[in-house]
């Protein structure tokens, strides 16, 4: 079943820990991205890699941090620098190819306590 | 800066009439604009890319390089167009850096 997975599904943490969100695709997609979903403020991008081993930072990347080191995986991690954690968090892969059409994972809500 | 602003948070409309989505944007050179959908319960999905100039579930949009617009447009509402949908721009000058606005949700009235 082709597709991009993220989880958990929904994580509660305390203040001050950090959490990291897992984002794994099997599409053979170049490149990746986090946002971050809020009522009223769409999504917000936190974070994006074109290739292995580079990315870039989005408009909001404070508090948070990233790692590509294979092409499959995109984990984010909430640092406790984060100072409003608690969102719904989006993950998302695209080809550089064809209509580069951007396909969403189904999500990690963060609550944090 | 680069921004894609949707000025209507909600947008109530009467099946069988005609429906308008608002999408102005800013950016220096030719952007690539899109619009997705999220139906309930379901993943954000494309509906449409500019440069394809095609008609998906009866949504049509028109790049306005003039006016910096991108208005998703469909000329008979039905019930299942209920959804929030998103204006998106790629910048393909910053590593294809891609950012939305804020959404509108679309409600059909019965």
């Amino acid at each position: 079943d082709g597709g991009i997975t993220q989880s958990p599904k929904y994580l509660f943490r305390k203040e001050g820990q950090n959490v990291t969100l897992s984002c794994e695709q099997n599409l053979n997609h170049d490149a990746m991205y986090w946002y971050r979903q809020d009522p009223g403020q769409g999504l917000r991008l936190i974070y994006y890699s074109q290739i292995v081993n580079d990315f870039q930072k989005g408009d909001i990347a404070e508090g948070y941090s990233v790692s590509r080191e294979k092409k499959e995986s995109f984990p984010l991690t909430v640092t406790s620098a984060q100072k409003n954690p608690t969102a719904f968090y989006l993950c998302a892969s695209r080809t550089h190819t064809g209509a580069g059409e951007l396909f969403f994972g189904e999500g990690s809500r963060l609550t944090v306590l | 800066a680069q921004r894609v602003t949707q000025p209507e948070k909600l947008l109530s409309v009467f099946k069988g009439a005609p429906v308008e989505l608002k999408c102005n944007y800013s950016y220096s050179g030719s952007p690539e604009l899109f619009w997705y959908v999220q139906y309930s319960r379901q993943r954000l999905q494309l509906l449409l890319r500019h440069i394809s100039r095609e008609s998906i579930k009866g949504f049509t949009a028109d790049l306005n390089k003039g006016e910096t617009s991108f208005h998703l447009k469909k000329p008979f509402a039905q019930e299942e167009d209920s959804a929030m949908y998103y204006c998106a721009l790629r910048d393909m000058n910053r590593d294809d850096k891609i950012i939305f606005g804020k959404g509108t949700r679309l409600h059909i009235l019965p």
